[in-house]
C-alpha cells in the first residue's frame, strides 16, 4: 500500500533552517510528483511547492521563493523540504503529499505531518 | 496567488444536505477542471474526497459530490452523518504545476 512517512517533530530557533524528510513506499517512487503543504496552528492549508522525484525539477509558491529547497534521493525513495531563515510564523505542521497525475492531479496520499516549532 | 474563498463554517442536521462553495478566479477555478476537495479531522492529515471537480476516489461515499460553475466550485454532502463533522478544503490547479487552497470550512453536524 502507498505510504508516505515523514520525519519527527523539530524545534528550531529563529533564523535557523529545518529539513523535513518524506519516505515513500508501495509504488514506483520516480513516477509521481510530491507536493509540500503546511498548516499553521488553527489555520488552513497552504501550498508550498512540488518536486519531481525523477529529474529533481521543482516549482515553488512565490511566497517561499528563495527560502525553500525541495530535493530528492532516489536511492532511498525520499524527498526533502528545507526551509531557511525561520521565523515564528513558520511554526506549522508540514505535510508531503503525492500528486495523482503528473503535475496537475489531486493530492491522493498524504504523509502524517511533521510539526515544526520556531521559538527562541 | 490569493487563497480561494470558502465560508468559514456551515452546519446541518443528520440526514440533511449541505453545500460548501469555493470561489476563485479565471486564473484558477474558472480556467481548469482541476478542483479537488479534502476532508480533515482534527489532528489528522487531509483526505481526498473529490478530484477533477466531480470524481470520487474509490472508497469515498457517494453522499459526497462536486460541481463547478464559472469561478465557483461546490461540494455537496447529502444525508449528513455525525462522522462528516470536519474541516473541508478546496484546492485548484493554478498553472505551471502550482496549486491554491481555500481557507477551509468547518462543518458542524447538529
Amino acid at each position: 500500500q502507498v505510504q508516505l512517512v515523514q520525519s519527527g517533530a523539530e524545534v528550531k530557533k529563529p533564523g535557523a533552517s529545518v529539513k523535513v524528510s518524506c519516505k515513500a513506499s508501495g509504488y514506483t517512487f520516480t513516477t509521481y510528483y510530491i507536493h509540500w503543504v503546511r498548516q499553521a496552528p488553527g489555520q488552513g492549508l497552504e501550498w508550498m511547492g512540488i518536486v519531481n522525484p525523477s529529474g529533481g525539477s521543482t516549482s515553488y509558491a512565490q511566497k517561499f521563493q528563495g527560502r525553500v529547497t525541495m530535493t530528492r534521493d532516489t536511492s532511498t525513495s525520499t524527498v526533502y523540504m528545507e526551509l531557511s531563515s525561520l521565523r515564528s510564523e513558520d511554526t506549522a505542521v508540514y505535510y508531503c503529499a503525492r500528486d495523482s497525475e503528473g503535475t496537475t492531479g489531486s493530492l491522493d496520499y498524504w504523509g502524517q505531518g511533521t510539526l515544526v516549532t520556531v521559538s527562541s | 496567488q490569493s487563497a480561494l474563498t470558502q465560508p468559514a463554517s456551515v452546519s446541518g442536521s443528520p440526514g440533511q444536505s449541505i453545500t460548501i462553495s469555493c470561489t476563485g478566479t479565471s486564473s484558477d477555478v474558472g480556467n481548469y477542471n482541476l478542483v479537488s476537495w479534502y476532508q480533515q479531522h482534527p489532528g489528522k492529515a487531509p483526505k481526498l474526497m473529490i478530484y477533477e471537480v466531480t470524481k470520487r476516489p474509490s472508497g469515498v461515499s457517494n453522499r459526497f459530490s462536486g460541481s463547478k460553475s464559472g469561478n465557483t466550485a461546490s461540494l455537496t454532502i447529502s444525508g449528513l452523518q455525525a462522522e462528516d463533522e470536519a474541516a473541508y478544503y478546496c484546492c485548484s490547479y493554478a498553472g505551471i504545476s502550482t496549486r491554491v487552497f481555500g481557507g477551509g470550512t468547518k462543518l458542524t453536524v447538529l
